[in-house]
C-alpha cells in the first residue's frame, strides 16, 4: 500500500479542458511537494506547500494542501500539449529524518 | 547556477557485473539522494548521503551502495546486477536546510541489463 496515493492514474484530455489531480494519505505531512517528469528526464520541481489549507498559483496551476495536511490537489486550467507529462506529489513527514515520500504518479497527456 | 549532473546518462551492462554511477549536486547542497525508478514500482527511495555520511536508506539489498565526497559529489554502486535492476537511476540533491525539504533531481542514468 502506498502511503501517498494519486489519483487518477491516467488522464488524456484535449488541449483546452480543465482537470484535477489528487493526492491523498492517512498520515500529516510537515509539506509536500508536486513535480512534473517529462520522458528521459528528472522530475522537475513544481511548488512546495506546507501550510494546512494554504493555495498556490503557478500561471494555470493551483496547488492545495488539505487543511488537516494528509492531502492535495493539482487543478490546471484549460490544459495545454506543455502539460503532459508525470505528475508526481511528494511528502514529508515530520519524523525527525528529512525524507521525501513519493506518490505513483498520474500520467497526463494532453492532446492537441 | 548549474544543476545536478549525471553520469553517464545511459549505461548497458550483462547481468552479473557491476556499475558505478556518478553525481554532481548544485552547488551549495550538501545532501543527496538517490532513487529508482521503474514503470512497476514508480520512485523508490534508495539512499541519502549528507556530509559523507549515509543518513538514510531505503528497502533495497546490500548489492546496492553508495558513497559520498568532500566536495559532496556521490557515486552509487551495484554490484552482481540483476535483469531487475533495469531502471532510471536519479540523483536529487536538497539544502537541507530550510523550512522544507526540496528534491532537485539530475536527468538519470538509464540502465539497461541484459
Amino acid at each position: 500500500t502506498q502511503l501517498l496515493e494519486q489519483s487518477p492514474q491516467f488522464l488524456s484530455i484535449q488541449e483546452g479542458e480543465n482537470l484535477t489531480v489528487y493526492c491523498n494519505s492517512s498520515s500529516v505531512f510537515s509539506s509536500l511537494q508536486w513535480y512534473r517528469q517529462e520522458p528521459g528526464e528528472g522530475p522537475v520541481l513544481l511548488v512546495t506547500v506546507v501550510t494546512g489549507g494554504e493555495v498556490k498559483k503557478l500561471k494555470r496551476l493551483t496547488f492545495q494542501f488539505g487543511d488537516a495536511r494528509k492531502d492535495s490537489s493539482l487543478h490546471i486550467t484549460a490544459a495545454q500539449p506543455g502539460d503532459t507529462g508525470l505528475y508526481l506529489c511528494a511528502g514529508e513527514r515530520d519524523t525527525g529524518r528529512r525524507a521525501l515520500t513519493f506518490g505513483s504518479g498520474t500520467r497526463l497527456q494532453v492532446q492537441p | 547556477k548549474a544543476g545536478v549532473t549525471q553520469t553517464p546518462r545511459y549505461l548497458i551492462k550483462t547481468r552479473g557485473q557491476q556499475v558505478t554511477l556518478s553525481c554532481s549536486p548544485i552547488s551549495g547542497h550538501r545532501s543527496v539522494s538517490w532513487y529508482q525508478q521503474t514503470p512497476g514500482q514508480g520512485l523508490q527511495f534508495l539512499f541519502e548521503y549528507f556530509s559523507e555520511t549515509q543518513r538514510n536508506k531505503g528497502n533495497f539489498p546490500g548489492r546496492f551502495s553508495g558513497r559520498q565526497f568532500s566536495n559532496s559529489r556521490s557515486e552509487m554502486n551495484v554490484s552482481t546486477l540483476e535483469l531487475g535492476d533495469s531502471a532510471l537511476y536519479l540523483c536529487a540533491s536538497s539544502f537541507s536546510g530550510g523550512l522544507s525539504y526540496e528534491q532537485y533531481f539530475g536527468p538519470g542514468t538509464r540502465l539497461t541489463v541484459t
